[in-house]
């Protein structure tokens, strides 16, 4: 079965750092682009980043970028998320996605077809 | 960056009712437009890519159309695990973009 499980979400002091990870099963990892996705509480989805399946490309949405890396081990079939300066507003569940199509390019149209459960960070005093 | 309105932002329908839920694009993403639904405390969950082609195990009852700025979700025959939120996305251009989302209640 093709899955995807997010750990590492916890809470954090604003300006404090955390590293989420989702670990990948059931499918050649390395043949596929891998995005997160966060969800603040009751609001709708935004696109955080992604990374291709070589983790030589990467992407990131402004709000994050130059704060958040985004990173995987081909060998341990698992994607990473680094997450420093954290705000406030970071505050979300964050969701790892996989691109539909192997052998995608980062930002090349795919739609997202396997989510992982989720991982809630919170960033709060 | 492109921006996403979906409307409704809500709606009460029945089991059994056709529902239609319309995504508007800010600038032609040609047929890069997919739908995803979501219940609440789980991921979303693929159901219509590329505008129009329907997601492996996802029932017929679910139709997507549209192209350029403006897209429609279709659903025949609400049946009761369709009461949900629905989300569309572009990924025409990074950043892939979601619409606000549209609530489906009974």
């Amino acid at each position: 079965e093709v899955q995807l499980l997010e750990s590492g979400g916890g809470l954090v002091q604003p300006g404090g750092s955390l590293r989420l990870s989702c670990a990948a099963s059931g499918f050649t990892f390395s043949n596929y682009v891998i995005n997160w996705v966060r969800q603040a509480p009751g609001m709708g989805l935004q696109w955080v980043s992604s990374i291709s399946g070589s983790g030589g490309t990467a992407d990131y949405a402004d709000s994050v970028k130059g704060r958040f890396t985004i990173s995987r081990d081909n060998s341990k079939n698992t994607l990473y998320l680094q997450m420093n300066s954290l705000r406030a507003e970071d505050t979300a569940v964050y969701f790892c996605a996989k691109d539909r199509i192997r052998g995608s390019l980062v930002g090349a149209g795919m739609a997202f077809d396997i989510w992982g459960q989720g991982t809630m960070v919170t960033v709060s005093s | 960056d492109i921006q996403m309105t979906q409307s409704p932002s809500s709606l009460s329908a029945s089991v059994g009712d056709r529902v239609t839920i319309t995504c508007r694009a800010s600038q032609s993403i040609s047929a890069y437009l997919n739908w995803y639904q979501q219940t609440p405390g789980k991921a979303p969950k693929l159901l219509i890519y590329a505008t129009s082609n329907l997601q492996t195990g996802v029932p017929s009852r679910f139709r997507g159309s549209g192209s350029g700025t403006d897209f429609t979700l279709t659903i025949s025959g609400l049946q009761p695990e369709d009461f949900s939120t629905y989300y569309c996305q572009q990924t025409y251009s990074p950043p892939q973009a979601f619409g606000q989302g549209t609530k489906v209640e009974i």
